[in-house]
């Protein structure tokens, strides 16, 4: 499934299903984007980045997608688990700045 | 051992009030932010310091006063609480300026 996360909607996942979480930022100048994950009654956790020279980074489970040109950032979690219920925040940092502007967020639910 | 820890983690208060809330992180950074999170979830950046300079002060009442006493901790103090004050506030660190950010678990605060 996908979502676009500008307005906290919710995205419902089959358990083993792959998970695509949507986000449009704003600033060209924005050099580095981050993905967080936050549970609930928890702070944001890291999960993976990007900096603005590259289009695809891959980890454990989780890869981003970049497109500059439509300024989109996309998170594609793989064989969602129950463990991956959360909402999930992109962030960006302005060129050469020094804050992380997030956006809205979307909450993230695995169905069993 | 906690990275990022906050103080306290619930404070229910009432309107008129005077309250603290303290940050500290044990990872060495040097780049430490407050954030609030209201009831949508949007996280807004309020304040940051780098190395006990303070480098951002968004538009934030002047009943919010950050100190940060040395780089490991910021602390955050609010004059005459009101009710739109209620949010989680949480505070993070970064190596570097604009960089990935560890969070604390946040601190809910109802104003009353």
């Amino acid at each position: 499934g996908e979502s676009v996360g500008l307005h906290l909607p919710t995205l419902s996942v089959q358990e083993g299903d792959n998970s695509i979480i949507n986000c449009a930022y704003s600033n060209s100048a924005s050099d580095y984007f981050i993905w967080y994950k936050q549970e609930s009654g928890k702070g944001p956790q890291f999960i993976i980045d990007i900096r603005s020279n590259m289009d695809k980074r891959q980890g454990q489970r989780v890869t981003v997608l970049l497109n500059k040109t439509v300024k989109h950032l996309s998170l594609q979690i793989a064989a969602t688990q129950p463990g991956d219920s959360a909402v999930y925040f992109c962030a960006e940092r302005g060129g050469g700045g020094n804050k992380l502007t997030f956006g809205t967020g979307t909450q993230l639910k695995v169905e069993l | 051992d906690t990275a990022v820890s906050q103080t306290p983690k619930y404070l229910v208060t009432q309107m008129g009030n005077d309250k603290s809330i303290k940050c500290e992180q044990n990872l060495g950074h040097d780049t430490m932010y407050w954030y609030k999170q209201d009831s949508k979830k949007f996280l807004k950046i309020m304040f940051s310091y780098n190395n006990k300079e303070l480098i951002i002060n968004e538009t934030v009442p002047n009943r919010f006063s950050p100190k940060s006493p040395d780089k490991a901790h910021l602390n955050l103090h609010i004059n005459s609480l009101e009710l739109g004050d209620s949010a989680v506030y949480f505070c993070a660190s970064s190596p570097l300026a604009g960089s990935g950010y560890t969070f604390g678990s946040g601190t809910r605060l109802t104003v009353v």
